[in-house]
């Protein structure tokens, strides 16, 4: 069974550098790219980006490139989304997916509440 | 920027009701098209990819249809359990920009 587990929820300040995770099972972790999806309480789905875990190869959206940065660690067959600064707009729910047929994301993980606030 | 607007943004309907959802691209993006369904606390679920291939395992009263610009999701009669909120991607050009969402809602 394919299965996209993510970390769990995260509180953290302004300021702060934060690190999620999603860790993949089921199937082989490099042969399928990796999706991030951001979603602000009581807002719609954005696109953030993809990573390769072959080899890391990343495509990342304008709206989020230079703010988060993408990462895999193929050996743990896991995917990471991190901030170096975080800002309470940053508060929302990341989900991981994985890109399958028609670039569609066809597993999605359980997603990621993190909350920014002073 | 490929930009995608689904139209409407919200809708009521009964149940045993033919429901349509449209979703217009500002370049023509090929059928490279995607439905979501996301219920209330969970996370989205793929239903159609290409414009009208059909998930393994989503039910067949889900349809989708269109290419190049204008995409079409029909449920053809719906069921309680699709009330829900609907998304459309496009997969066409990086970055793979979602539609802003339609709600279903009971009438």
């Amino acid at each position: 069974e394919v299965q996209l587990v993510q970390s769990g929820a995260e509180v953290k300040k302004p300021g702060e550098s934060l690190k999620i995770s999603c860790k993949g099972s089921g199937y082989t972790f490099t042969s399928y790219w990796i999706g991030w999806v951001r979603q602000m309480p009581g807002k719609g789905l954005e696109w953030m980006g993809i990573i390769s875990p072959s080899d890391s190869d990343t495509r990342y959206s304008p709206s989020f490139q230079g703010h988060v940065t993408m990462s895999v660690d193929k050996s743990i067959s896991t995917a990471y989304l991190q901030w170096s600064s975080l800002k309470a707009s940053d508060t929302a729910m990341y989900y991981c997916a994985r890109q399958g047929l028609g670039i569609s994301l066809d597993y999605w993980g359980q997603g990621t509440q993190v909350t920014v606030s002073s | 920027d490929i930009q995608m607007t689904q139209s409407p943004s919200s809708l009521s309907a009964s149940v045993g009701d033919r429901v349509t959802i449209t979703c217009r691209a500002s370049q023509s993006i090929s059928t490279y098209l995607n439905w979501y369904q996301q219920k209330p606390g969970k996370a989205p679920k793929v239903l159609i990819y290409t414009a009208s291939s059909l998930q393994s395992g989503v039910p067949s009263r889900f349809s989708g249809s269109g290419s190049g610009t204008d995409f079409t999701l029909t449920i053809s009669s719906l069921q309680p359990e699709d009330f829900a909120s609907y998304y459309c991607q496009q997969s066409y050009n990086s970055p793979y920009t979602f539609g802003q969402g339609t709600k279903v809602e009971i009438k």
